[in-house]
């Protein structure tokens, strides 16, 4: 079992509409990155959590440690949205340090 | 400002060749990271390094190199002993006892 798991591994939206992309981690962490990653292009970091919710724009990620959970919410969607979206953990205690989830990818339909 | 550099963003190799990826931080981390992403799949750990002059083979380092001789610095080589070099590239760093990570823009290797 892998220890960040993903949902859904793919999404389809039509613009406007609101999104969630959900994280799970069975580990214990000290911090939660949230990455986008666009076709044939590079990472781009967009939030890092350690308890709470952050904002930034039209993108919401919020962060449950008890429940070992986390979601990221993107309102009004729009086609530039699309993008592969990763959920990198933080691991508490390992030299190995970071876990990545497979990725969510988004497509967002005009 | 500090971050994480890695270059080239693309890169194209001829198969036999070596090549080596750069990776460059600015914000005193110790440690460092390399993954390789396969399309549809997650980032793998190849190598990561924690201290200068010290690193630790990830889970797929067969057909990989890397060296730690600064701080600031980790280089991965993609040797012509790697079956299958076409994937993304990524490095990572943090501040061991921190909570930040910093992730390079990636580079993505293709070899013809």
């Amino acid at each position: 079992k892998n220890e960040v798991e993903q949902s859904p591994q793919n999404l389809t939206a039509q613009e406007g509409e609101f999104i969630t992309i959900n994280c799970s981690y069975s580990v214990g962490i000290s911090a939660l990155h949230w990455l986008q990653q666009h076709p044939g292009g590079g990472i781009v970091s967009l939030f890092m959590l350690s308890s709470g919710k952050k904002k930034h724009g039209r993108l919401i990620a919020t962060i449950n440690i008890q429940e070992k959970h986390s979601s990221l919410h993107i309102t009004a969607s729009h086609p530039r949205d699309s993008a592969v979206y990763i959920c990198a953990v933080r691991l508490s205690g390992s030299a190995r340090q970071l876990t990545f989830g497979s990725g969510t990818q988004l497509t967002v339909l005009p | 400002d500090g971050g994480i550099t890695q270059s080239p963003k693309y890169l194209f190799r001829k198969e036999g060749q070596n090549v080596t990826l750069s990776c460059e931080q600015n914000l005193n981390h110790d440690a460092m990271y390399w993954y390789r992403q396969d399309p549809g799949q997650g980032l793998r750990l190849i190598y990561y390094s924690q201290i200068v002059n010290d690193f630790q083979k990830g889970d797929i380092a067969e057909g990989y190199s890397v060296s730690r001789e600064k701080k600031e610095s980790f280089p991965l080589t993609v040797t012509s002993a790697q079956k299958n070099p076409t994937a993304f590239y990524l490095c990572a760093s943090i501040l061991i006892g921190g909570t930040e990570a910093f992730f390079g823009q990636g580079t993505r290797l293709t070899v013809v």
